[in-house]
């Protein structure tokens, strides 16, 4: 069974301050997904990453990929309360996706 | 990427009885997928939903209680059978045209008195 992990499970910030949330599994994955979900909405898609190693940015987030394709991290820079949401990160496998439990961010104004 | 609808977006529903769920792509999509997200926890799939044959459920999931169809490749439809309070939850549809990416619709709420 492939099974994600999240850490911090919940993340109460101010903002402007900077934040790293965690996906962690003991499988190899072929693919990495992280989304972000708002109350009463469905998780938007934010980054997909491939190869190990892999670093993408999206404006004031930063995606990692590790190197053995097992883990990844969320980086936000100066948080702003538009970043407030459930996010979300799930591996690929197959034709199969499974999904972390999500860490819960607040941003303080 | 694919926008993607469902139908109704939030119902309430008596024991015993059955709601279907319909999923709308604005594209063709090669995968299409349900997930049930119960308050405040993380996503868990359901079955993926295949274009002309039976679809493939996910351990503690069975089509008995959950039967899918996929008539084509932007439409499918989820129906939660039987239902108790215990199905109350969100289900999502979710599709994608590759193995490494898909979309969500917004999510049905349902509630079983």
């Amino acid at each position: 069974t492939q099974l994600l992990e999240q850490s911090p499970q919940f993340l109460s910030i101010q903002e402007g301050e900077n934040l790293t949330v965690y996906c962690n599994s003991s499988s190899v994955f072929s693919s990495l997904q992280w989304y972000r979900q708002e109350p009463g909405e469905g998780p938007v898609l934010l980054v997909t990453v491939v190869t190990g190693g892999e670093v993408k940015k999206l404006k004031r987030l930063t995606f990692q990929f590790g190197d053995a394709r097992k883990d990844s991290s969320l980086h936000i820079t100066a948080a702003q309360p538009g970043d407030t949401g459930l996010y979300l990160c799930a591996g690929n496998y197959g034709q199969n996706f499974v999904f972390g439990p999500g860490t819960r961010l607040s941003v303080l104004p | 990427s694919a926008v993607i609808s469902q139908k109704p977006s939030r119902d309430i529903c008596q024991r015993g009885t059955s709601l279907t769920i319909q999923c709308q792509v604005d594209s063709q999509v090669t995968m299409m997928f349900w997930y049930r997200q119960q308050p405040g926890q993380s996503l868990t799939l359901i079955a993926t939903a295949n274009q002309g044959s039976e679809a493939t459920y996910e351990s503690g999931f069975v089509i008995d209680k959950f039967p899918i169809s996929r008539p084509n490749l932007t439409f499918s439809t989820l129906t939660v059978s039987n239902m108790s309070p215990e199905d109350s939850s969100i289900y999502l549809c979710s599709a994608g045209t590759g193995a490494d990416t898909q979309y969500f619709g917004p999510g049905t709420r349902l509630t079983v008195l």
